[in-house]
Order: structure tokens, then sequence, then C-alpha cells
């Protein structure tokens, strides 16, 4: 079956580190990748997404590439910051006609002034 | 502007009430979701709608009514049948076409006394 595995959290980090959240998936066809994330109190943000092999999503600062040969969608920014505290979620679905996300259990990422 | 809105953003609810949730967007989407969220857990899905007049269970859907008699307004109820209610409750709607990427709600907090 369809399936996501998230890094487990919480990823403390300083401001300025280097940040990676690693997001490898199970899927039958071809699925897309997003990223989402969720502030404190708040709904979920799509933060970016990528719809095939090797297609790189790329939003606020935050990449993440879809690897299809380590079925991985790992996500990445070169310097965090305080603001950037928040839960993040990596999610799969498979096919355009196929209404359901599969949601990873979400890595929470605290960052440190 | 567009969006989704949810109502109450707090609920508290004595044992054995049924309580009703509301959802509604104005982005002309035509599915909508209903997910809940326990702390440090991932979304679960407890119903979905494609069309109005239509809904599906989701992962989790006992103890939860819905219904879809407009396009822009999907109310869940949690009824006294859901043992353990207390938990995030997150709305999002998509549109068609747009692999699965989908706009959430800010969320109502539902405490059981």
């Amino acid at each position: 079956g369809n399936s996501v595995t998230q890094m487990e959290g919480p990823v403390t980090l300083s401001e300025e580190a280097f940040l990676t959240i690693n997001c490898t998936y199970t899927a039958t066809g071809y699925p897309s990748l997003f990223w989402y994330v969720q502030y404190p109190g708040e709904g979920l943000q799509l933060l970016l997404k990528a719809t095939k092999a090797d297609d790189k999503g790329s939003n606020k600062g935050f990449e993440a590439t879809y690897r299809k040969e380590t079925t991985s969608f790992h996500l990445e920014k070169g310097s965090v910051q305080v603001s950037d505290s928040a839960v993040y979620f990596c999610a799969l679905s498979v096919g355009e006609s196929n209404y359901q996300l599969i949601w990873g259990a979400g890595t929470k990422l605290i960052i440190k002034p | 502007d567009g969006g989704i809105t949810q109502s109450p953003k707090y609920l508290f609810r004595k044992e054995g009430q049924n309580v009703t949730l509301s959802c509604e967007q104005n982005l002309n989407h035509d599915a909508m979701y209903w997910y809940r969220q326990d702390p440090g857990q991932g979304l679960r899905l407890i119903y979905y709608s494609q069309i109005v007049n239509d809904f599906q269970k989701g992962d989790i859907a006992e103890g939860y009514s819905v219904s879809r008699e407009k396009k822009e307004s999907f109310p869940l109820t949690v009824t006294s049948a859901q043992k353990n209610p207390t938990a995030f409750y997150l709305c999002a709607s998509e549109t068609s076409g747009s692999y699965n990427e989908q706009f959430f709600g800010p969320g109502t907090r539902l405490t059981v006394l």
C-alpha cells in the first residue's frame, strides 16, 4: 500500500543552521509529493510540491527534490530562522483522480536563537 | 479574500452531547475533507466529499457524521458515540485537477469536559 515515513522529531537547531527533514515513501503508480507546514495553533499550509520525478519544489528558502530512485522527498533549508519553528508534514497522492492524501506523522522543528 | 473558515475556534462539550463543527469555503472547490489531529500525531481522515450531496467515510468515521448540501459548506457532527472526541479538527478543500493540493482552515479545538 501507499505510505509516508518521516524522521521523528523534535528536531532542534540553532538559528542559521542547515536543515534536513527526511521523508521517504512507498507508492503504487506515480505519486505527487507535498510538504505542508503547521504553525502553532493553526491549520496546515502547503509549503511546496513536486508532481514528477526529478522535480524540485521550492518556497520561502525551503527545497525538496522528488527522487524516484530512492523514493525520497527530503526537505532542506540552508539557514533556518526562529520563525521556521513549526511542524512539517510530508504527504503523497497517487493519481489526479484520487482525492486522498497519504500523510506522514509530522516532524516538529524547534529553532533556538 | 478566498479561503476556508472554521468555527468556533474552541469548543467545549459535555459527555453525551452532540456538537457540530462548521466549515465554509469560498474557493469554489469541489472536494472537502475533515481530519482529526491528536497531540504529536499526524492527520487522520474522518470524512470527505467530492461533490455536493455525496460523501465517503475516511479511516476513522465511527462516531462522526457529515452533510454536504451546499458546495460551500461541509459541517461535521461529533456524536455521543465518539468515545474520545477531544482533539483538533481540521477542514480542508481542494479543486479537481490540482494534484491534491489541499487548502486548510484554521481548525477547531474540541474539548470534552
